[in-house]
């Protein structure tokens, strides 16, 4: 079945680096842009960054852009989130997400169909 | 604060209606972008809802309605169930500055 499993979680100083995983299966990778969104403990969902299906556009929040970046292996059916610079607002559960089609770059007007079960971040001073 | 403006909370008795609002700008809802709903059970990863404003995904049962006008969407559930407590977001794109993908604070839902 269509499925996403988050993995890198962990516990990081402040200023630290990480990296998230996202294995894909069950669909074609390599045809649909994927998401970051991410919850901190009590709180809402947050977009993060966005990547097309060949990872030609990528786009991040404001709140982590120039720290972290947003790629993909399509060989691997793997997508992947680097986090630089961390602090403690970073601290959270981050899921990656499907866009809900397939779009020529990227998709402004549809939702994300598939979750992964999140992992989660937690940053310490 | 969210570039969508959800309320924190609403409940209701079984089988009753509730609705739950989503405002936005004319950025984002008012700009014609599309609005989706997601929810998000205790302690689960969130899972698509409504999409295209007014869509269900396959599995999704009819009590879930969404509509949208002008600069505002909401989302209505009839025949509430226990299982339906759940915190709930809205989502769209917002145009403005950069661009970016934009959900509501979420709305928790208590079923009475």
């Amino acid at each position: 079945q269509v499925q996403l499993v988050e993995s890198g979680g962990g516990v990081v100083q402040t200023g630290r680096s990480l990296r998230l995983s996202c294995e894909a299966s069950g669909f074609t990778f390599s045809s649909f842009g994927m998401h970051w969104v991410r919850q901190a403990p009590g709180k809402g969902l947050e977009w993060v960054a966005v990547i097309s299906y060949d990872g030609s556009y990528r786009y991040y929040a404001d709140s982590v852009k120039g720290r972290f970046t947003i790629s993909r292996d399509n060989s691997k059916n793997t997508l992947y989130l680097q986090m630089n610079s961390l602090r403690g607002e970073d601290m959270a559960v981050y899921y990656c997400a499907k866009d809900q089609i397939s779009c020529p770059a990227l998709c402004h007007y549809y939702g994300m169909d598939v979750w992964g079960q999140g992992t989660t971040v937690t940053v310490s001073s | 604060q969210s570039v969508l403006t959800q309320p924190p909370s609403v409940s209701g008795a079984p089988g009753q209606r509730v609705t739950i609002s989503c405002t936005g700008s004319s950025y984002n809802i008012g700009a014609g972008y599309d609005v989706h709903w997601y929810q998000q059970l205790p302690g689960t990863a969130p899972k698509l809802l409504i999409y295209g404003n007014s869509n269900r995904p396959s599995g999704v049962p009819d009590r879930f309605s969404g509509s949208k006008s002008g600069t505002s969407a909401s989302l209505a559930i009839t025949g509430l169930q226990a299982e339906d407590e759940a915190d709930y977001y809205c989502q769209s794109y917002d145009s403005s500055l950069s661009g970016s993908w934009v959900f509501g604070g979420g709305t928790k839902l208590t079923v009475l």
